[in-house]
């Protein structure tokens, strides 16, 4: 199965409000990253994690640094420009490796 | 610095014919990464360097695929006969250690095999 179990699949907000998004993973894992696919293609790095929390501007993440299996992406006060497709990707434990195993994505549309 | 970039942004083959992409990772960095996006198997790891040496090609189809790193400045992606199922967008990331690190991508090459 999956090793990496992102949800919603999609999500529709209103502008101004409030959501989180989260990957579960079903070993331990080293480190997790969150991007943003936008309408082009391209893939925006929002935040890398080892541990603990990061906060950046109304988008904050976490990883679970105890058991290493979840991470979560919180937007706060929703805008239209927030709207775009959000992945999780994680790094094994083991060896030092870059590669990363994606979740399948939350297609997020913010709306007026 | 101008982020990881990959030519061409498109590219339309026929079936059987041979596809070559191209990835220029940024400045600096020792890792490069390709990856492979399809809406049904979604973004898969296909293969990385680190410092020119391949590392890992663990999600490389066995046959007709194949990746060079032949200096620090670029990465090419060869894939021979390409067949119909190949269409997918390939993506290039690089990080600089090519360790647990954030990892930069490319805007993609959009492959479709007609």
């Amino acid at each position: 199965g999956d090793q990496v179990e992102q949800s919603p699949s999609a999500l529709s907000l209103h502008e101004g409000t409030d959501s989180a998004l989260r990957c579960n993973f079903t070993t331990t894992m080293r480190s997790v990253q969150w991007f943003r696919q936008n309408s082009r293609g391209s893939l925006i790095s929002l935040f890398y994690l080892a541990s603990g929390t990061k906060e950046n501007g109304r988008l904050k993440s976490a990883f679970d640094s105890k058991e290493r299996r979840y991470s979560t992406l919180h937007i706060r006060d929703a805008q239209l420009e927030d709207s775009g497709t959000y992945f999780c990707a994680a790094a094994h434990t083991g060896a030092n490796t870059g590669k990363l195993t994606f979740g399948h994505g939350t297609i997020l549309r913010v709306h007026p | 610095n101008a982020g990881v970039i990959q030519t061409p942004r498109h590219k339309v083959t026929g079936k059987g014919q041979e596809a070559t992409l191209w990835c220029e990772p940024i400045s600096g960095h020792s890792a490069v990464f390709w990856y492979r996006q399809t809406i049904v198997q979604g973004l898969e790891f296909l293969t990385y360097f680190r410092n020119q040496a391949p590392i890992d090609d663990s999600g490389m189809p066995k046959e007709r695929f194949s990746a060079q790193m032949p200096n620090q400045s670029h990465s090419t992606l060869k894939i021979q006969s390409t067949q119909p199922q190949d269409s997918a967008v390939y993506l290039c990331a690089s990080s600089s250690q090519g360790g647990a690190e954030t990892l930069y991508f490319g805007s993609g090459t959009r492959l479709t095999v007609l």
